[in-house]
């Protein structure tokens, strides 16, 4: 199992951003996916998690704002992020789930650092 | 909300040593508590979930135990690799699975 997150980058607040994650090494439609971010204060938070059918779901402090997606075809799980907060910085992770419906995560990708500042 | 705590922030321990970390939920999580280690620089690694079960590949050193509300793991015999960040997680009210702030192991 191997997940590569990628496309984090600076910037200012309200911009746009949407980070990728390539999987590969399991059968990439069988899993829900989610994103984990990890800030310096507040340490891990959950963000959003797809389900095997395409069914989004977001953290309160994200919802509105990011939409989660996948392509099971390019085994790809991406994160757009819209209206971005000095709160939003941190490293993002894409993270696999083991079971369906039950929110813990087996694999992590090496993380992706988004810096939302002017 | 389930609020999840961990106690200590801080330990500092010596290769060797029996360790034996907590963590608390604000109301029953049956059994639904994951802990993950994470090294400096690297990503979160599960070691345990459904409180007690060791994920792949995890020595035999780390276990787990509890229900409900407190939850524990133990480091049965500390060694210089152990010595990262413990998170634990609560996934029992889906999808939020909040994390505990951490227990960093220190070499003492």
């Amino acid at each position: 199992v191997h997940l590569v997150d990628s496309g984090g980058a600076l910037v200012q607040p309200g911009g746009s951003l949407t980070l990728s994650c390539a999987a590969s090494g399991f059968t990439f439609r069988s899993y829900d996916m989610h994103w984990v971010r990890q800030t310096r204060g507040e340490g891990l938070e959950w963000v959003s998690t797809i389900g095997t059918a395409g069914d989004p779901y977001y953290s309160d402090s994200v919802k509105g704002r990011f939409t989660i997606s996948r392509d099971n075809g390019e085994n790809s799980l991406y994160l757009q992020m819209n209206s971005l907060r000095a709160g939003d910085t941190a490293v993002y992770f894409c993270a696999r789930g083991p079971l369906r419906g039950l929110n813990y995560f087996d694999y992590w990708g090496l993380g992706t650092l988004v810096t939302v500042s002017s | 909300e389930i609020v999840v705590t961990q106690s200590p922030a801080t330990l500092s321990v010596s290769p060797g040593e029996r360790v034996t970390l907590s963590c608390r939920a604000s109301q029953s999580v049956g059994d639904k508590i994951a802990w993950y280690q994470q090294r400096p620089g690297q990503a979160p690694r599960l070691l345990i979930s459904a409180a007690s079960t060791r994920a792949t590949a995890v020595p035999a050193r780390f276990s787990g135990s509890g229900s409900g509300t407190d939850f524990t793991l133990t480091i049965s015999s500390l060694q210089t690799e152990d010595f990262a960040v413990y998170y634990c997680q609560q996934y029992y009210n889906w999808p939020h699975g909040a994390f505990g702030q951490g227990t960093k192991l220190d070499i003492k």
